[in-house]
């Protein structure tokens, strides 16, 4: 079966550590760039990384520059999210994990990990 | 940043009758290879999102025909041609032109 599962969210405290995976499977993993695009409670879709299939490109969102690293291992269908000692009240979100295409576009999403940020 | 913004945020609708969403660039989504690299997403209650279109008017792999996509530059719109109730949830539009990607902040489709 086509599909994405992420894990590792959970409650951290501001300025804590995460780090978020995704299990792919169902296709050739390494063959499709892949991102993340969080949703934070009663809110719209923000992309927050990307990733290219061999990993040798990574793109960031402004807001997580610099504190999120994209990573992927494809001898193990698994693309990851590590957030660094910086996590923050509004990183507080669904973190989904989407497999995108060529022609620029997601067509396949996981159900998403919660994060909540919070003392 | 390119920003996305969708008009309505919210609209009601009869089962049966057609629906459109407009959504709108602050600056022309050609790319420099020529193509248009907007997409339309649904997402139900407590469900992730799914793919509808791709570059403006693609219906993806399993979309029923009666939603279509239209538009060009700057401006684009999500026609339902008749409402079905499974139809209901938050329509997004989104930009993967230039990073960072983005996204319209939602129009809430509901049944009247």
């Amino acid at each position: 079966e086509v599909q994405l599962v992420e894990s590792g969210g959970g409650m951290v405290q501001p300025g804590g550590s995460l780090r978020l995976s995704c299990a792919a499977s169902g296709f050739t993993f390494s063959s499709y760039a892949m991102s993340w695009v969080r949703q934070a409670p009663g809110k719209g879709l923000e992309w927050v990384s990307a990733i290219s299939g061999s990993g040798g490109s990574t793109y960031y969102a402004d807001s997580v520059k610099g504190r999120f690293t994209i990573s992927r291992d494809n001898s193990k269908n698994t693309l990851s999210l590590q957030m660094n000692n910086s996590l923050r009240a509004e990183d507080t979100a669904v973190y989904y994990c989407a497999k995108y295409r060529p022609e620029r576009y997601f067509d396949l999403w996981g159900r998403g990990t919660l994060v909540t940020v919070s003392s | 940043d390119i920003v996305m913004t969708q008009t309505p945020l919210s609209s009601p609708v009869t089962l049966g009758q057609p629906a459109s969403i407009s959504c709108r660039s602050s600056q022309s989504l050609v790319h420099s290879d020529g193509n248009t690299y907007l997409s339309w997403l649904h997402q139900r209650p407590g469900q992730p999102p799914r793919l509808l279109i791709y570059k403006i008017s693609n219906r993806f792999s399993g979309v029923p025909d009666r939603f279509s996509g239209s538009g060009a530059g700057t401006d684009f719109t999500l026609k339902i041609s008749r409402v079905e109730a499974e139809d209901v949830g938050v329509y997004y539009c989104m930009q993967a032109t230039q990073f960072p990607y983005t996204f319209g902040q939602g129009t809430k489709l509901e049944i009247k």
